[in-house]
């Protein structure tokens, strides 16, 4: 069955470590997106690619980084400079311009301790 | 820029109860309005898309329609059941080709 993969569910980190989300799908999916999820708040737009070796910053890029060398994969790091990283996080793909509607992963929640 | 605005942000009800969810946008020139449904804890998951050219969709229980000169969708649901009871996001694309979601809905239905 075609769909996203996000790997760890669960993910510890401590203080000044970098850590790296997976984000991994075969709906041959040209766009995938990185959204951050606070309680109480809506989504909230890491960053974006459309297209392979290519992305955006979204809304709130700061402390995170991103690699797009393979169309299947997306994968997010949370550097230490992100200083309130814990959080949940989505990442999401659709065809370009998003016209066919998303389909999301079952995302990742990230811990600082 | 684009707001994305639900209300109310919970609601609880009986069950069997038919059910309106508000969704209202301000900017009207959109691509596409999707809503998604998520349980605590887990990704976000697609009930209904209209396209801009559409009015409405339709899936088992739920109806969503679409009024873009007025910036409002509303998500129906029917006959509503326990299951039923999660949180109730929608999002719209517009010029940035990039969704923009609503805060959410959280629903409870009581048995």
């Amino acid at each position: 069955d075609g769909g996203i993969t996000q790997s760890p569910k669960y993910l510890f980190r401590k203080e000044g470590q970098n850590v790296t989300l997976s984000c991994e799908q075969n709906l041959n999916h040209d766009a995938m997106y990185w959204y951050r999820q606070d309680p109480g708040q809506g989504l909230r737009l890491i960053y974006y690619s459309q297209i392979v070796n290519d992305f955006q910053k979204g809304d709130i890029a700061e402390g995170y980084s991103v690699s797009r060398e393979k169309k299947e994969s997306f994968p997010l790091t949370v550097t230490s400079a992100q200083k309130n990283p814990t959080a949940f996080y989505l990442c999401a793909s659709s065809v370009p311009g998003g016209f066919y509607g998303y389909t999301f992963g079952s995302g990742t929640r990230l811990t600082v301790v | 820029k684009q707001e994305v605005t639900q209300i109310p942000a919970a609601l609880s009800v009986p069950e069997g109860e038919n059910l309106v969810l508000n969704c209202s946008f301000t900017d009207s020139a959109i691509y596409n309005l999707q809503w998604f449904r998520q349980d605590p804890g887990k990704g976000l998951t697609s009930l209904l898309l209209i396209q801009s050219s559409q009015r409405e969709q339709t899936s088992g229980r739920l109806n969503a329609s679409l009024d873009k000169s007025s910036g409002r969708s509303t998500l129906y649901i029917a006959a509503s059941q326990p299951g039923d009871s999660a949180t109730y996001l929608c999002a719209v694309v517009s010029g940035t080709y990039k969704y923009i979601f609503g805060t959410g809905t959280r629903l409870k239905v009581l048995a």
